[in-house]
């Protein structure tokens, strides 16, 4: 399978836990994206990654996100000090990306990780 | 900030009969991408439109990108209880650093019965 992949699919963890997340985008793929997702609505942005360049972050993203994608392959997004607030599906996505127009921005979507902050 | 909204937020209907959900904007989008998301999984793209009045035909569903590139349809022919689930619209920024980067929509959670 070529898609991208996410793991761990669900992840349950405690108030003031770190947890982190990994993303393996489609090969190829040079640009990933963060979002998160709460129950009804749609994903919302939180940052994303040119190659190994992180161009942008959300206001969302408070001091205690952090990700990174040290060799322009894969990412991981790390949560420290969890809150309830944090429960949710984060989702990854991938597209070339590089500026190769419209079409080639078109971005791919991983299964997510479930977080469950108790 | 880019803002879409996305109408209705619910929809349930009877199996064979015809739906339609919206997308409007004031912003500029350089594409607009539609996908469908069933519960606890990621969503899956079912068509990107790129240039202002493109239509595009997937068996059923029919897609709509606005002449200004600023809205979109999503059109369900004879809806069967297959397509039950998440439709989310997404705008991709036109320029600068968020160049590709996607604005969603709240969503349309459809219940097709049979």
């Amino acid at each position: 399978d070529t898609g991208v992949s996410q793991n761990p699919r669900h992840k349950i963890t405690k108030r003031g836990q770190n947890v982190t997340f990994r993303c393996d985008p489609i090969s190829e793929h040079n640009r990933l994206y963060w979002y998160r997702q709460t129950l009804g609505q749609g994903p919302e942005f939180l940052t994303y990654f040119q190659n190994e360049a992180q161009l942008e972050k959300s206001r969302l993203l408070s001091d205690r996100f952090s990700a990174e994608r040290p060799k322009g392959s894969f990412s991981t997004l790390e949560i420290q000090r969890t809150e309830q607030g944090d429960s949710a599906m984060y989702l990854c996505a991938s597209s070339l990306g590089a500026f190769r127009g419209p079409r080639q921005e078109t971005q791919y979507f991983g299964p997510g990780t479930r977080l469950l902050v108790l | 900030t880019q803002l879409l909204e996305q109408s209705p937020q619910f929809l349930s209907i009877q199996e064979g009969e015809n739906l339609t959900v919206y997308c409007n904007s004031s912003s500029v989008f350089s594409s607009l991408q539609w996908y469908r998301q069933e519960p606890g999984e990621g969503p899956v793209l079912l068509v990107t439109v790129v240039t202002g009045g493109e239509v595009k035909k997937l068996k059923r569903l029919t897609f709509q990108f606005g002449d200004a590139r600023k809205d979109s349809s999503l059109h369900i022919t004879a809806a069967q209880p297959g397509d039950t689930g998440l439709y989310l619209c997404a705008g991709a920024t036109a320029g600068g650093t968020s160049y590709g980067k996607l604005t969603f929509g709240q969503g349309t959670i459809l219940t097709v019965h049979p």
